[in-house]
């Protein structure tokens, strides 16, 4: 059964500094996928990392994906108030289903 | 806006009664999803359309719940005979047939009384 786990799950930073999420799933998925959700929202796509090195950049956010380790970091950098919201991530079912399993969440909070 | 439309957004009832939940997938999307999430948590996978078929289901999904989607366009999901723990976002996602992203709906929001 494949399993995420994030961490932190609540994190309150200041505008301009920089912090990392971590992403830990347990199975050899190897397709990950990073979601925004704001309060009472449904989710908006970040970003898809389909192979071992991937990284990806959009704005303040940067993703990447270490296979092997089975670890996916969402790294932010010069944090702004906009970036306030909830950021998971999901790993998507090797089988023929793709159905993603989601973390619980990280909640960030960015403080002015 | 994804382009997935979800209705009603909001859905109040009393336990006991059957609610009726609609998804309208992106038009070129043949993969169709059904989500759950409650509060605090991520979404949680219930069941999976490719087209008109149901392929896949969770073991969350149980007897009370049934999902159709006809001719592979829109899907319904239904709830008989609700229980306050159904109170949940249903969240509906569709994609194509590759790795790329899930697009989400909405979602409709739930409460059991």
């Amino acid at each position: 059964e494949l399993k995420v786990e994030q961490n932190p799950l609540f994190l309150s930073m200041q505008e301009g500094k920089n912090y990392t999420i971590y992403c830990n799933y347990s199975t050899t998925s190897d397709r990950l996928y990073w979601y925004r959700q704001d309060p009472g929202k449904s989710l908006e796509s970040l970003f898809v990392l389909l192979s071992n090195g991937a990284v990806k950049q959009e704005g303040r956010l940067m993703a990447s994906l270490d296979t092997k380790a089975r670890l996916s970091t969402l790294h932010i950098t010069a944090a702004v108030h906009d970036l306030s919201a909830t950021y998971f991530c999901a790993a998507a079912d090797s089988g023929s289903a793709r159905q993603l399993t989601f973390g619980s969440g990280t909640q960030l909070t960015v403080l002015p | 806006d994804t382009g997935v439309s979800q209705n009603p957004r909001h859905k109040i009832t009393k336990r006991g009664q059957n609610v009726t939940f609609r998804c309208d997938p992106i038009s070129e999307h043949n993969r169709l999803y059904w989500y759950r999430q409650t509060l605090g948590q991520g979404p949680e996978f219930l069941t999976y359309f490719q087209n008109e078929a149901q392929l896949e289901k969770s073991r969350l999904l149980s007897d009370r719940f049934s999902a159709e989607r006809p001719k592979g366009s829109f899907s319904t999901l239904e709830i008989q005979r609700t229980e306050q723990g159904d109170s949940a976002m249903y969240l509906c996602a569709t994609g194509t047939g590759g790795w790329e992203t899930q697009y989400f709906g909405p979602g409709t929001r739930l409460l059991v009384l």
